[in-house]
């Protein structure tokens, strides 16, 4: 069965430095997509990061990236100088592409707390 | 507009009472999900829409959780005989076919008392 699997439920770090929230997935497909969103208190689920099970390179955008490594099913986020707002919940998310390129549900994980220290 | 818009942004309602939940997808995007989310927890999936496509209901708890959406506009969720339960923050996702990018709205926070 599909499944996310986020171990951290809260990280502290310092604020300039980096920091590494793991997930980790299982499914049986081959054609997948995991992303990133960040939740701040405000409520808004705010996308940050996707990456296809295809892409050989990966993604990054702006100071997030995602440690990929399919044969471990892991797609951890790194952070990297934090910042003082990216103190919020962050979830890790899949979506199966069951063959086509439909829009499909999302599975997620239960979400990491990131506290982001002056 | 610019977002997906949400409302109200907060409900507190009575147990057994109806309530009825709005999302306004953003302008073009064709699919558009509902998710809950409890205190603490991840999303779970309630419902999806794809234009004129039959909607996906499989995650819907009970019967007592209905959905529309007419073409590709304004969705409404309903939950009839509310129970405290349902207490969550209820978010609106919309997307373009064959994006991957979704956007959610700020959420309907319902509290069933």
């Amino acid at each position: 069965a599909q499944k996310i699997t986020q171990t951290q439920p809260g990280m502290f770090v310092q604020e300039k430095e980096a920091v590494t929230l793991d997930c980790t997935y299982d499914t049986s497909d081959q054609s997948y997509g995991l992303f990133w969103y960040k939740q701040p208190s405000s409520g808004e689920m705010i996308f940050l990061i996707y990456q296809g099970s295809y892409d050989e390179q990966n993604a990054t955008e702006g100071r997030y990236s995602l440690n990929f490594q399919k044969a471990r099913k892991s797609a951890n986020l790194v952070i990297s100088a934090s910042q003082l707002g990216d103190s919020a919940m962050y979830f890790c998310a899949m979506r199966e592409f069951n063959g086509g390129g439909n829009n499909r549900k999302l599975i997620w994980g239960l979400g990491t707390s990131l506290a982001v220290n002056p | 507009g610019a977002g997906v818009s949400q409302s109200p942004s907060n409900k507190v309602t009575e147990k057994g009472k109806d309530v009825e939940l709005r999302c306004d997808p953003i302008s073009g995007h064709t699919a558009l999900y509902w998710y809950r989310q409890r205190l603490g927890q991840g999303l779970e999936f309630l419902i999806y829409f794809q234009g004129n496509s039959a909607p996906d209901k499989s995650g819907l708890p009970s019967d007592r959780f209905s959905a529309e959406r007419t073409g590709e506009s304004v969705s409404t969720l309903t939950i009839q005989r509310t129970q405290q339960e349902d207490s969550a923050v209820y978010l609106c996702a919309s997307s373009v076919t064959g994006s991957y990018g979704y956007t959610f709205g700020s959420g309907t926070r319902l509290t069933v008392v």
